[in-house]
């Protein structure tokens, strides 16, 4: 079985300072990771993904996620936070192979002080 | 191009209505999947088509449920005699390949969907 808990519902964050969403993942094969941020009245938009190739992913609008098999986690960073970052974001599981179902967790939602 | 679309974007209903939900995914993308939201969750999976057939129906909750996809595009979910546990934010997505897992799956708006 699969699952992924997302460890803050909400995170506040000063526009400027870094961003570190926290994701830990749990799955009986090799996983495939991804996180999506959701802004209101839109879809979910694909932010990165980690599928056992390199480690430490680039995403789009400067995030990054470090996959850690040790640690089973996923955490979702950037330096500086924009006021445009604040959103809902989602960390997914699923497996490298043989599945399609995307395990989501309960999402973070962030929100950037001025 | 255009992205994933959803309609009605708002649905409010009574108990015991039909309701009918579409999903209109990327040209060209083979597989499109439901999932169901409910507020405070993320979201979880219903069901997968790949072209019209449906290979995965093992999410949808009850048989008041069903999801078509008739000629490969459009695809319809259809909730039955609806009841208040059915209120949610209903989301399709679609694929370009033939899911595999490693395909990134890109989501429409949503439905929300609420039931009187």
């Amino acid at each position: 079985a699969q699952s992924v808990t997302q460890l803050d519902s909400h995170v506040s964050v000063s526009e400027g300072t870094p961003v570190l969403l926290r994701c830990n993942y749990s799955s009986s094969y090799s996983p495939s990771l991804f996180w999506y941020v959701q802004h209101p009245n839109k879809g979910l938009q694909l932010l990165l993904k980690y599928t056992s190739a390199a480690t430490l992913v680039k995403g789009i609008n400067g995030f990054e996620a470090e996959f850690k098999k040790s640690e089973t986690s996923f955490h979702l960073t950037k330096p500086s936070a924009h006021m445009s970052d604040a959103a809902e974001y989602f960390c997914v599981v699923t497996r490298t192979s043989g599945t399609y179902k995307y395990i989501f967790g309960t999402g973070t939602r962030l929100k950037v002080l001025a | 191009g255009a992205g994933v679309s959803q309609s009605p974007r708002y649905k409010v209903t009574k108990r015991g209505q039909d309701v009918a939900l579409r999903c209109d995914p990327i040209s060209g993308h083979v597989s499109l999947y439901w999932y169901r939201q409910a507020l405070g969750q993320g979201p979880e999976f219903l069901t997968y088509f790949n072209y019209e057939a449906q290979q995965d129906k093992s999410g949808l909750p009850n048989d008041r449920f069903s999801a078509e996809r008739p000629e490969g595009s459009i695809s319809t979910l259809t909730i039955q005699r609806t009841e208040q546990r059915d209120s949610a934010m209903y989301r399709c997505a679609s694929s370009l390949g033939a899911g595999a897992s490693t395909d990134t799956q890109y989501f429409g708006p949503g439905t929300r969907l609420t039931v009187l």
